[in-house]
Order: structure tokens, then C-alpha cells, then sequence
């Protein structure tokens, strides 16, 4: 069964780096997702992206993240000069389309800024 | 905005007993309901959806969630548990566009044996 991946599957930085974060999607699917979750917080959505613009982003998407399909099959984000309260669990997901389709989710990528 | 709020935390239950897990949604005009799991060191699963038609779902693992729009709830059920049910349960909707989920706190089972 085809699967959402991510890389790496942990990523220590030091505060004010920048970080870019990995996501392969299942590969016939046109949406694409970041999501994050604080340790003991709720999943929070970050950002849509769809035919290659953001179709949506939360108000946490600030000027600080972006996002890129830089080829046909990675999907990544970037944080651009990380802070201490960026680090999170971040889920890349991607569905076929919009809801009610479901979304899939990767194994998520733990970020940790120092 | 839409929004869901998950009541239980932590639940504790052991093998074989029943499970219900709350979750009430904020009304936004289209309803979309998921369940989703996530199984110690695994990624977030899709256990099941609502949208329209019988509010009775049926998902995998034999768990099912009942819609009752006069409550606003989306309770997940399972008849009988499994130590391997034990997992991080989340509830979510979409916002009117689709394009995000937005999730509850989630609810942590354990199921002893």
C-alpha cells in the first residue's frame, strides 16, 4: 500500500538556522498538507498546496515557513530561522482531493531547536 | 469556524470491555467527521469518515462512530477492545473549504490485558 513519507525522521537545530523539512506523497495524489503538533498540544493544520500554490494556511504559517514542490514527487517546508517554540512534531499529509477524501499522513518529522 | 472538542483525556479500560469516546463539532454549514488513530511510534490513521447518508459508520479495526446532528456529536464506539487498541484517538473536521483538518486534543487509550 502506497505510503506518505517523510525525512529526516528527527532534526536538532540550533535557534536562528534554517531547517527544510521532507515529504514524499503518495504519488498519484494532487493535495498536499504540513501540519504540526507541540508536544501535548492539539495536530494544527499549517498549510494547503495544491497545482503548485497554497490553497490555504493557518495563521501559524507566517512569514517564517514556506513551501515548494520543487520536483514531481518531494514536498517540502521550510522555516526559515527557527525559534525555540517551532519545535513540534510536524505530519506531512496528502489526499486526492478535498474533503470529504481523506487525507494520509506521514510518520511525522520531530524537529528540535535549541 | 469549525472546531471539535474531544471530553476524555485518558481513558483506561481492559480487554474486552466497551468504549465510547466523545466528540462534539461546531455546526459551519457541510459536515465532515473523521476519526483518526495513531498506534505508539505510528503514523496518523484513518479509522473512519462521516459525510452524508446513514449517521451509523462503520471503519476498520471493527470500530464504528454514530452522527447525531441533535447532539453535535460524533462518538467513536468499539464493542470490545484490544490491548492493541491502544493508541492516541483523534477526532476532526474540515474547514468549509476542505482544504484543512482541524482536530481535537486527542484521547489517549490504554487497554490492559
Amino acid at each position: 500500500e502506497p505510503e506518505v513519507t517523510q525525512t529526516p525522521s528527527h532534526q536538532v537545530t540550533q535557534m536562528g538556522q534554517e531547517v527544510i523539512l521532507r515529504c514524499v506523497p503518495i504519488s498519484n495524489h494532487l493535495y498536499f498538507y504540513w501540519y504540526r503538533q507541540i508536544l501535548g498540544q492539539k495536530v494544527e493544520f499549517l498549510v494547503s498546496f495544491y497545482n503548485n500554490e497554497i490553497s490555504e494556511k493557518s495563521e501559524i504559517f507566517d512569514d517564517q515557513f514556506s513551501v515548494e514542490r520543487p520536483d514531481g514527487s518531494n514536498f517540502t517546508l521550510k522555516i526559515r530561522s527557527t525559534k525555540l517554540e517551532d519545535s513540534a512534531m510536524y505530519f506531512c499529509a496528502s489526499s486526492t482531493g478535498l474533503a470529504p477524501l481523506p487525507q494520509f499522513f506521514g510518520p511525522g518529522t520531530r524537529l528540535t531547536v535549541l | 469556524a469549525q472546531s471539535v472538542s474531544q471530553h476524555n483525556h485518558h481513558v483506561i479500560l481492559s480487554e474486552a470491555a466497551s468504549l465510547e469516546l466523545g466528540c462534539n463539532y461546531s455546526y459551519g454549514g457541510t459536515v465532515n467527521l473523521f476519526w483518526y488513530v495513531q498506534y505508539p511510534g505510528q503514523h496518523l490513521q484513518l479509522l473512519l469518515k462521516y459525510f452524508s447518508g446513514d449517521p451509523l459508520v462503520k471503519g476498520i479495526k471493527g470500530f464504528e462512530a454514530e452522527f447525531i446532528k441533535s447532539k453535535f456529536s460524533f462518538n467513536l464506539r468499539k464493542p470490545s477492545v484490544q490491548w492493541s487498541d491502544t493508541a492516541e484517538y483523534f477526532c476532526a473536521t474540515a474547514n468549509q473549504a476542505g482544504t484543512a483538518l482541524i482536530f481535537g486534543k486527542g484521547t489517549t487509550l490504554s487497554v490492559s490485558s
